[in-house]
């Protein structure tokens, strides 16, 4: 089946670890996305990447960090100096970042709901 | 700066009516619209695109369609059933390489 795989589900995070979440797409697509949701927000992004090798910061990339080294994958790191970490991470991926035709659409992963302890 | 909204917030409706959800903008130069469904836990679960250039859009009981003059977007649900139950959020595409949400409208289905 073709899909977005993020792992792991639940993620726990001790104070000032760094932690990486997975996220693999087999969809083809050139285009990867990172968003954060909060309750009552809609989501934000943090990183996005439309090429292999390439990436660019989003609305709040301060205390994150990606690589896209491989077309299929695009992990993120939560840092510690992302001071609020807790929250549930979206992976998501289009065949192409712009345009306005269906190569835009946006497919989402099951997400990773990322606590502080 | 480009905002999105969805009112209201949460609605409650009995089995089988059929149903509108709202989703309103603030900037009309659009590249297409989408629709999601997120159910509680899960991950966001596309429903339909609208490109800039459509008016609506269908798939099954589903109906989206998109007025850019008026800075609208309704997502018609036709004879609802308890599995519709979840929220749904629309996201925009402005062309700056990413999608703009809304805070979504959380449904309920009452059987």
């Amino acid at each position: 089946d073709g899909g977005i795989t993020q792992s792991p589900k639940y993620l726990f995070r001790k104070e000032g670890q760094n932690v990486t979440l997975s996220c693999e797409q087999n969809l083809n697509h050139d285009a990867m996305y990172w968003y954060r949701q909060d309750p009552g927000q809609g989501l934000r992004l943090i990183y996005y990447s439309q090429i292999v090798n390439d990436f660019q910061k989003g609305d709040i990339a301060e205390g994150y960090s990606v690589s896209r080294e491989k077309k299929e994958s695009f992990p993120l790191t939560v840092t510690s100096a992302q001071k609020n970490p807790t929250a549930f991470y979206l992976c998501a991926s289009s065949m192409s970042g712009t345009g306005d035709g269906m190569n835009t659409e946006a497919f989402f992963g099951q997400g990773t709901r990322l606590t502080v302890v | 700066k480009q905002e999105v909204t969805q009112i209201p917030a949460a609605l409650s409706v009995p089995e089988g009516e059929n149903l509108v959800l709202n989703c309103s903008f603030t900037d009309s130069a659009i590249y297409n619209l989408q629709w999601f469904r997120q159910d509680p836990g899960k991950g966001l679960t596309s429903l339909l695109l609208i490109q800039s250039s459509q008016r609506e859009q269908t798939s099954g009981r589903l109906n989206a369609s998109l007025d850019k003059s008026s800075g609208r977007s309704t997502l018609y649900i036709a004879a609802s059933q308890p599995g519709d139950s979840a929220t749904y959020l629309c996201a925009l595409n402005f062309g700056n390489e990413k999608l703009t949400f809304g805070t979504g409208t959380r449904l309920t289905i009452i059987p």
